[in-house]
């Protein structure tokens, strides 16, 4: 089975603090993306990765920067966490493009 | 206008019935499909995967495409209680990105 963790279930963080989230999945896959989930907004890709150092923009980059230096570890970074950034992250993996994204249990994210 | 639009909930079935959920998307050039189950409190979990037109079966499950129509559907044949949850369709482009609707809701009354 694939399983991909998350480092932390839940995160309290100060506003303006650099806030790190990371992803570990361990089937190899080419393909990770990080998303969040709000109510009412349903889930929006921050950003995605189809290779090692390789990263694309989703829907929603701004205030985020990824870093994929290992295949298996995709993190995602907030320069200076804002309240805004309150949300449920989750992060994905696939194989890679046409197939199915297997999610990581989430991090609950509170900026105060 | 969302590029994945899914019916609006929620959607209450009793125990034993089929429950239908339908999704729509805008982009052509889409290449696969999903639905998810999420759970409250949990992270999506995949269902079904779809990716050329017509119907798909798994035990209760039956996944439905119709690419012309830009139309993809999830049946849940003697839906349990269990079956209640968040419904997410996915849709993937070319470049291997997904864009999900909002979910539907579906309770499963005993």
């Amino acid at each position: 089975d694939v399983k991909v963790t998350q480092s932390s279930r839940y995160l309290v963080k100060r506003t303006g603090e650099k806030v790190f989230l990371e992803c570990v999945q361990d089937m190899d896959h080419e393909n990770m993306f990080w998303y969040r989930q709000d109510p009412g907004l349903g889930l929006r890709l921050i950003y995605f990765s189809y290779d090692v150092k390789m990263k694309e923009k989703g829907d929603i980059p701004e205030g985020y920067s990824v870093s994929r230096e290992k295949k298996e570890r995709f993190s995602l970074i907030l320069e200076s966490a804002s309240t805004n950034q309150t949300s449920m992250y989750l992060c994905a993996s696939s194989l890679a493009d046409y197939y199915e994204q297997y999610f990581g249990p989430g991090t609950r994210l509170t900026v105060t | 206008q969302k590029e994945v639009e899914q019916n609006s909930g929620p959607l209450s079935v009793p125990e034993g019935a089929i429950a239908s959920l339908n999704c729509t998307y805008s982009d052509r050039g889409s290449q696969s499909f999903f639905w998810y189950r999420q759970y409250s409190g949990k992270s999506p979990e995949l269902i079904m995967s779809i990716y050329s037109n017509g119907d798909k079966e798994d035990g209760r499950f039956t996944a439905q495409l119709n690419k012309a129509s830009q139309y993809v559907s999830l049946l849940i044949r003697d839906s349990q209680p269990s079956d209640s949850a968040t419904y997410l369709c996915a849709v993937k482009d070319n470049a291997g990105k997904s864009t999900f609707g909002d979910g539907t809701t579906l309770t499963v009354k005993p």
